[in-house]
């Protein structure tokens, strides 16, 4: 059974950082590429970042680049985001996910004082 | 502001069809495969529909998917009361190197 669990969410003062990860299991993690997804409080999914098979390429959304850094340890089976310089407005839950597939049960990320 | 379109909000009683709309470029659901995915308060979404029309294993055949152009649909038979979710479209998108876009959800009230 293929799962997908994040961890590593919580509350973080502006200009704060998070390291989020996300374990998977249940399929073979270095075939794949993954993917980070967001969704604000009452509001639609929005991609963050993915990241190919081997962790050699990646992109990010430009609301995020330049402070988001995605990247993977295929040997622990592990995804990791990476967040930085938080602002308010990257209060949202955080899943980890295929897309096309598998989706994992989300981490909240609040960016408060 | 998301890359595809569907409409906020869709309504229908108990044994209707209803369809949801989702309207996207070129660049994604005109040249790539269109997701469907339902979405219960509070929990993770979950997938309807893949490459346009196919059901996983487990999602009753109520649920349909079609593309047509840049355009795509979502379609839902004999609606029952625990349809009532958000549900969103997908699909990949070629520009910038390649990344996910979704469409802002409709949420489907059972009447």
């Amino acid at each position: 059974e293929v799962q997908l669990v994040e961890s590593g969410g919580g509350l973080v003062q502006p200009g704060g950082s998070l390291r989020l990860s996300c374990a998977a299991s249940g399929f073979t993690f270095s075939n794949y590429w993954m993917h980070w997804v967001r969704q604000a409080p009452g509001k639609g999914l929005v991609w963050v970042s993915r990241i190919n098979s081997d962790g050699s390429d990646t992109r990010y959304a430009d609301s995020v680049k330049g402070r988001f850094t995605i990247s993977r340890d295929n040997a622990k089976n592990t995804l990791y985001l990476q967040m930085n310089s938080l602002r308010v407005e990257d209060t949202a839950v955080y899943y980890c996910a295929r897309v096309e597939d598998y989706w994992g049960q989300g981490t909240l990320v609040t960016v408060s004082s | 502001q998301s890359v595809l379109t569907q409409p906020p909000s869709a309504s229908g009683t108990p044994g209707q069809r209803v369809t949801i709309s989702c309207s996207g470029s070129s660049s994604n659901i005109g040249s790539n495969y269109v997701y469907w995915y339902q979405q219960l308060p509070g929990t993770a979404p979950k997938l309807l529909i893949y490459r346009n029309n196919q059901r996983p294993s487990g999602v009753p055949d109520r649920f349909s998917g079609s593309r047509s152009g840049t355009s795509a649909s979502l379609a839902i038979s004999g609606l029952r009361s625990e349809d009532e979710a958000d549900y969103y479209c997908a699909a990949w998108d070629d520009s910038l190197s390649g990344h996910w876009v979704f469409g802002g959800g409709t949420k489907l009230t059972v009447l």
